[in-house]
Formats: C-alpha cells, structure tokens, sequence
C-alpha cells in the first residue's frame, strides 16, 4: 500500500459528460502528480501541485483541470468528455517539489467513456 | 513525442533467465533515471534508479546499465521468478524541471515456470 488513495476505482460515464477524480496524498507529502495510462502511450504526465500550487504542466487538454486544496489533496476535473478519454489516471505524491525523489502512486481511477 | 523510448514491448522467459528491457532518451537535461514495476490493478511503484555519473547500479536482482554517451540506459533482472512477472516503466526527470517524471511505453513481462 503506497499510502496515496484514489477514488472512484472504476467510473463509466457517457461523451460530454463532466467528471471528477479525487486524490488523498500520503501523509506529509506537499507534491502531487496527475498521470493518464493508456494502452499505447504508457504514462503520460498531466500536471503537478505543490503545496496547493501549480508547479509544472505536462500534456494536459483545455478541457481537463486540476487544483490542490489545503489539506492537500488533489482533485482532476474532466469536461466535454470525448471517448478517447477512457484510461487509466493516476495520481501519486511524493515530500519533494524538486527532485530527484520517488513518487508515490495510487491505484488508479479507471474512466471509460461511451 | 515520446522523449523515453521504451524496447521491447513484452518478453517472454523462463523462469532462471535474464531479462533485459532497454530504453532510450534524447534530452540531455535529463539527470535521473528510475525504473518502475507495475502489478495488474497496482500502480507503479520504484523499482531501482541511476543518477549518469554511475555505468551501473545493482538492487539485489534488478540492475541498472547506463551509458551517458550514447544515452541510453537498461534493466536486467538476473535469475528471473515468476514472481517478477509484471509490467516494468523506464523513466526519466529533468534537471530543469519539476520531479515529474517522464516515462517510457512500458515493457509486459512474463515469467514462466
């Protein structure tokens, strides 16, 4: 158990629709990364927060967004849902802003989109 | 574009083999390399990491190679176990950058008894 919790597990939702994806970091973890795992792009990096601010931004869509709240945790806002949004996001943490460090990951919310 | 470029796709090897998953990077800002393991329904967790000034790293089993010129680094699992099955993700961080990680397409191992 890495300590990073992320809810719901599984979502199914249908095109345009707007969903939201929650992340608990572990404990005394400032830092928290948002992931989409494909089947044929891996892991690719959305965005990163640090202690409720946004620190770097990665291959994340106009539609999608995120915020860090202050107790931390991390929520990823996904609009105008299209069905190429169906995969697997992650979201891990890690005590660092600057690295190197390892990053926490949770088990993943799985979105499909019909 | 995929700035960690991840070979082979997925391995087959009996159980006692060895393994070998190679990846390849251009960026030369580049200044950490980890590998994570990932198990079905888990998320990625750290395997073992290279920092370039070092050719080679070893974690009981698991060894990383690295060689800085022709950028390029891989992961060897000496005496393989069908425990080790399980999808293995090379990856990258910048030294400009944030500790976000960039990583490669992923490698499907399996182990068979």
């Amino acid at each position: 158990d890495s300590g990073v919790t992320q809810t719901p597990k599984h979502l199914i939702t249908a095109t345009g629709q707007r969903v939201t994806l929650r992340c608990s970091p572990r404990s005394g973890d400032l830092s928290v990364y948002w992931y989409q795992q494909s089947l044929d792009q891996g892991l690719q990096f959305l965005i990163q927060y640090y202690n409720g601010e946004e620190r770097a931004k990665g291959n994340i869509l106009e539609r999608f967004s995120a915020q860090q709240f202050p107790d931390l945790h991390s929520e990823l806002n996904l609009s105008s849902l299209e069905l190429g949004d169906s995969a697997l996001y992650f979201c891990a943490s890690s005590v660092r802003v600057e690295g190197p460090g390892e990053l926490f990951f949770g088990e993943g919310s799985r979105l499909t989109v019909l | 574009q995929q700035q960690v470029k991840q070979s082979p796709q997925s391995l087959i090897v009996q159980k006692g083999g060895i393994p070998i998953i190679n990846c390849a990077y251009e960026n030369t800002a580049f200044d950490y390399f980890p590998w994570y393991q990932q198990f079905p329904g888990k998320g990625p967790a750290l395997l073992i990491a290279i920092r370039p000034d070092v050719s080679e790293k070893k974690e009981g089993r698991f060894t990383i190679s690295f060689n800085k010129s022709a950028k390029q680094f891989s992961l060897h699992i000496m005496d393989s176990q069908p425990g080790d099955s399980a999808t293995y993700f090379c990856a990258a961080r910048s030294e400009t950058g944030a500790n976000n990680l960039f990583f490669g397409t992923g490698t499907r191992l399996t182990v068979i008894p």
